[in-house]
């Protein structure tokens, strides 16, 4: 039960565009259709943006989107704007019927 | 409208015990999956147990053997048993849900603060 790996951080201006990394393996991220994404505020409870790889939950903003390939997810967020200023954590559903998540990656807008 | 509401948390003695509550409403805790996920304080989420609409139960390896997951239908509410809690369990725990045929946790409670410490 390895958690799924993320980069620790990542910035962008406004208007820019990020992209969050999330590498597992064939028993999780590589075997399933099943990576969510979370956005945590600090002092707050995750909130689910992304799930089942690529679609997003009503309410959720378009410029964000999720892609996948081989055994890494990955989390874009386009025209950033200082709200999009969170951790995020990735999860995949694994061969063992649990979950893993990623160490979660702080996104700073400049 | 979904609802969670975590209860149970405080301040307990390494090596005690503890049992956390996760009270439902808008919707009916048996007829879903109900995971529990940690937050060590300043650090990133960790999967903890899951029970499945079946009452089949998961473990992390970090629990296993220590902690049991359980519901009571009647009262709608999940909980977590904790025993032989260690300074590495402090944590705020988060309730979350799993819908059915669903592998991610569309809804979260706010989390209960379990510090473990002499």
């Amino acid at each position: 039960q390895s958690a799924l790996t993320q980069p620790a951080s990542v910035s962008g201006s406004p208007g820019q565009s990020i992209t969050i990394s999330c590498t597992g393996t064939s028993s999780d991220v590589g075997g399933y259709s099943y990576v969510s994404w979370y956005q945590q505020h600090p002092g707050k409870a995750p909130k689910l943006m992304i799930y089942d790889v690529s679609n997003r939950p009503s309410g959720v903003s378009t410029r964000f989107s999720g892609s996948k390939s081989v055994n890494t997810a990955s989390l874009t967020i386009s025209g950033l704007q200082a709200e999009d200023e969170a951790d995020y954590y990735c999860s995949s559903y694994t061969s063992s019927s649990t979950w893993v998540f990623g160490g979660g990656t702080k996104l700073t807008v400049l | 409208e979904v609802q969670l509401v975590e209860t149970g948390g405080g301040l307990i003695q390494p090596g005690g015990s503890l049992r956390l509550s996760c009270a439902a409403s808008g919707f009916t805790v048996s007829s879903n999956s109900m995971s529990w996920v940690r937050q060590a304080p300043g650090k990133g989420l960790e999967w903890v147990s899951v029970i499945y609409t079946g009452g089949a139960t998961y473990y992390a390896d970090s629990v296993k053997g220590r902690f049991t997951i359980s519901r009571d239908n009647s009262k709608n509410t999940l909980y977590l048993r904790m025993n032989s809690l260690s300074a590495e369990d402090t944590a705020v725990y988060f309730c979350a849900r799993v819908l059915v045929w669903s592998h991610y946790f569309d809804s979260w409670g706010q989390g209960t603060l379990v510090t473990v410490s002499s």
